[in-house]
């Protein structure tokens, strides 16, 4: 255990729905960062938060939006869902705004049917 | 041409054998990470590294900051070591991190 939760860890879910996927930071930690694996894109980056403000945005389409709550936890909603969304996403906490270690948790699988 | 570019993309090792993973990337960076997938998913950081080198048991990494250049070593691999090893890096002036594609490893007992 990592200590970053992330929840759930398998989603099936229909074109056109919307999710929303849950990360909580190991315990200390201010920054949540979401990342998505797809099997032809690799690791991008999605969006950072540092201790409830938005630091930086990667490529995150408009139908993705995320917040970070006053406990720190996180959460990233996807809408009007296509299949091409279908991913792994990934939550990773640190300490810090920038250049501390990164502390991964176990993913959600996403599938898009 | 990516920003981080890793190689090999794929890697077979015998167990006890030392493997080299590359790493390089075209941008200014304020640190470069290495992180291991293991086949369920899961990933792991090993190193941030902003210079030399550091070691964890069988695993050393290196940096070149003036030849944008950094090298994954396992001594003594074994089947366990088997994953995907990927190269990230903090952009200097962003918060984002750029993954390298990976590079996948298998050590055969």
């Amino acid at each position: 255990d990592s200590g970053v939760t992330q929840t759930p860890k398998h989603l099936i879910t229909a074109t056109g729905q919307r999710v929303t996927l849950r990360c909580s930071p190991r315990s200390g930690d201010l920054s949540v960062y979401w990342y998505q694996q797809s099997l032809d894109q690799g690791l991008q980056f999605l969006i950072h938060y540092y201790n409830g403000e938005e630091r930086a945005k990667g490529n995150i389409l408009e139908r993705f939006s995320a917040q970070q709550f006053p406990d720190l936890h996180s959460e990233l909603n996807l809408s009007s869902l296509e299949l091409g969304d279908s991913a792994l996403y990934f939550c990773a906490s640190s300490v810090g705004a920038r250049n501390y270690g990164y502390t991964f948790g176990s993913g959600t699988r996403l599938t898009v049917v | 041409k990516n920003e981080v570019e890793q190689s090999p993309q794929n890697l077979t090792a015998q167990e006890g054998e030392f493997i080299t993973i590359n790493c390089s990337y075209s941008v200014g960076i304020s640190a470069l990470h290495w992180l291991q997938q293991h086949p369920g998913g899961g990933i792991v950081s090993l190193f941030m590294l902003s210079s030399g080198k550091k070691k964890h048991g069988r695993l050393i990494a290196t940096i070149n900051i003036q030849e944008k250049h950094s090298s994954l070593h396992i001594t003594a691999s074994h089947p366990r070591d088997s994953a995907v090893y990927i190269c990230a890096v903090e952009s200097l002036n962003t918060d984002k991190l750029i993954f390298g594609t990976g590079t996948r490893l298998q050590v055969f007992p």
